[in-house]
């Protein structure tokens, strides 16, 4: 199945470091959203964004739905070592309600 | 909030058992879904269902196969378990609107020996 683009696989950054990743496709998407997934747990949702350009926070996180609808980007600001775990992105195209998934970054934060 | 329950977080099964994995959700969602989560891999869909009795394949039912007959809950069996189907099994569910987001359980871990 499709699978959306997020690299590097992995990213350590220092504590207090802002860090962003972003997550590409060669189709469009109507709905992008950013899960985090902990060890030993389900990935829980983040942010969800509906409309292209759209700009959203939440807390130290912002979120943006590319112009394009082919691509998103998270930011996290001020890292703290409980931001680790692996950010996954996902997209929805309206055609049915199954998401498409990027593999996941996994964030290391070191203190 | 939402919540999507698995009913166990670890199972250690051996070669050849029938396996069965549940998940209950609470929100009325018409969506449920079942993945598999393996290192580098990513999530990959196994199964879906849209409503009561519907089911839907995803990108590797095979060796899997799932029942809905109440709303609430999604059973994924697994039929004679192998080794190459230990992973963790993650349980999501939504409402059927185009742009809703889905929700997912805490998952299980399964180690067939």
């Amino acid at each position: 199945g499709q699978q959306l683009n997020q690299s590097p696989q992995s990213m350590f950054i220092q504590e207090g470091e802002d860090v962003s990743m972003n997550c590409t496709s060669s189709s469009i998407f109507n709905t992008w959203l950013w899960y985090k997934q902990e060890p030993g747990e389900g990935p829980v949702l983040l942010i969800a964004l509906y409309k292209a350009g759209e700009l959203t926070s939440n807390g130290r996180l912002t979120a943006q739905f590319g112009i394009t609808r082919k691509d998103s980007f998270l930011n996290i600001s001020a890292s703290i070592p409980s931001d680790v775990g692996i950010y996954f992105c996902a997209g929805l195209t309206g055609a049915n309600s199954k998401l498409t998934f990027g593999k996941g970054i996994t964030l290391s934060v070191r203190p | 909030d939402v919540k999507v329950t698995q009913s166990s977080r670890y199972l250690v099964k051996r070669t050849g058992e029938k396996v069965f994995l549940e998940c209950v959700q609470d929100m009325d969602h018409e969506n449920m879904f079942w993945y598999r989560q393996d290192p580098g891999l990513g999530l990959r869909l196994i199964y879906f269902s849209y409503d009561v009795k519907m089911k839907e394949k995803g990108d590797i039912p095979e060796g899997y196969s799932v029942s809905r007959e109440k709303k609430e809950r999604f059973s994924l069996i697994l039929e004679s378990a192998s080794t190459n189907q230990t992973s963790m099994y993650l349980c999501a569910s939504s409402f059927s609107h185009r742009y809703t987001e889905a929700f997912f359980g805490q998952g299980t871990r399964l180690t067939v020996v």
